[in-house]
């Protein structure tokens, strides 16, 4: 797409419920990254894939967090057993040249959990 | 650890007059990267300039400019002309080139316009 394109644009949950957030990269990226932006905060690592490499999971907050991305394109990350803390704004972004070109990013899954 | 410290949270400008934010990082690194990115009310975050440490020129795009200065690991950006569509927040960014992928942000500057 002309874009990175991410669903829901919005989520609300009820606390200890699962939720899987969706990031589609732009076509032929085959860098991938998830970011958290909790509020009056930057944004935190996530996760980071390349290609075909292991993923970077070094920034997942705990086991409750963990993300795939089939056939080197569509990405879900999934919390489990969500949490109020998990409140944020999920950030996914691609890139083709590496970060030194910078990103294009998404425009966020926005999660409540109330 | 690399940190990126931005130490206004808010920032108003007139409308057509220039304004400065700040950013200050540490890192024992020679080698990065530096970036400034701008977070309209869309959420998305949107690249505004860049900045590779081993060159010496300011990195420049059209109104957007920056203040490289490595020794005092520093990088402000210098908005000129402000336009009623620069508000929004702006987060410095830094990279290391070492195949490490992750951007370290700043807890961002929001700037206003004002009319």
């Amino acid at each position: 797409g002309a874009g990175v394109s991410q669903s829901p644009s919005n989520k609300v949950t009820e606390k200890g419920k699962d939720v899987e957030l969706r990031c589609d990269p732009i076509s032929g990226h085959t860098a991938l990254y998830w970011y958290r932006q909790s509020l009056g905060q930057g944004l935190e690592f996530l996760i980071y894939f390349q290609g075909n490499s292991a993923p970077d999971k070094s920034g997942l907050p705990s086991d409750r967090f963990s993300a795939e991305r089939t056939g080197g394109s569509v990405s879900t990350l999934t919390i489990q057993r969500t949490q109020q803390e998990d409140s944020a704004v999920y950030l996914c972004a691609s890139s083709l040249q590496g970060v030194a070109y910078g990103y294009t990013f998404g425009s966020g899954t926005r999660l409540t959990v109330v | 650890a690399q940190t990126v410290t931005q130490s206004q949270p808010e920032m108003s400008v007139q409308e057509a007059e220039t304004v400065t934010l700040s950013c200050t990082y540490d890192t024992s690194e020679s080698d990065y990267y530096l970036f400034w990115y701008k977070q309209p009310p869309s959420r998305q975050m949107i690249l505004v300039i860049r900045q590779e440490a081993y060159k010496q020129q300011n990195a420049t795009e059209n109104r957007f400019s920056v203040n490289f200065q490595k020794a005092a690991k520093s990088f402000s950006l210098k908005i000129s002309d402000s336009q009623l569509g620069d508000a929004a927040m702006y987060f410095c960014a830094y990279s290391t080139n070492f195949g490490n992928e992750k951007l370290t942000f700043g807890t961002g500057t929001r700037l206003t316009i004002i009319p």
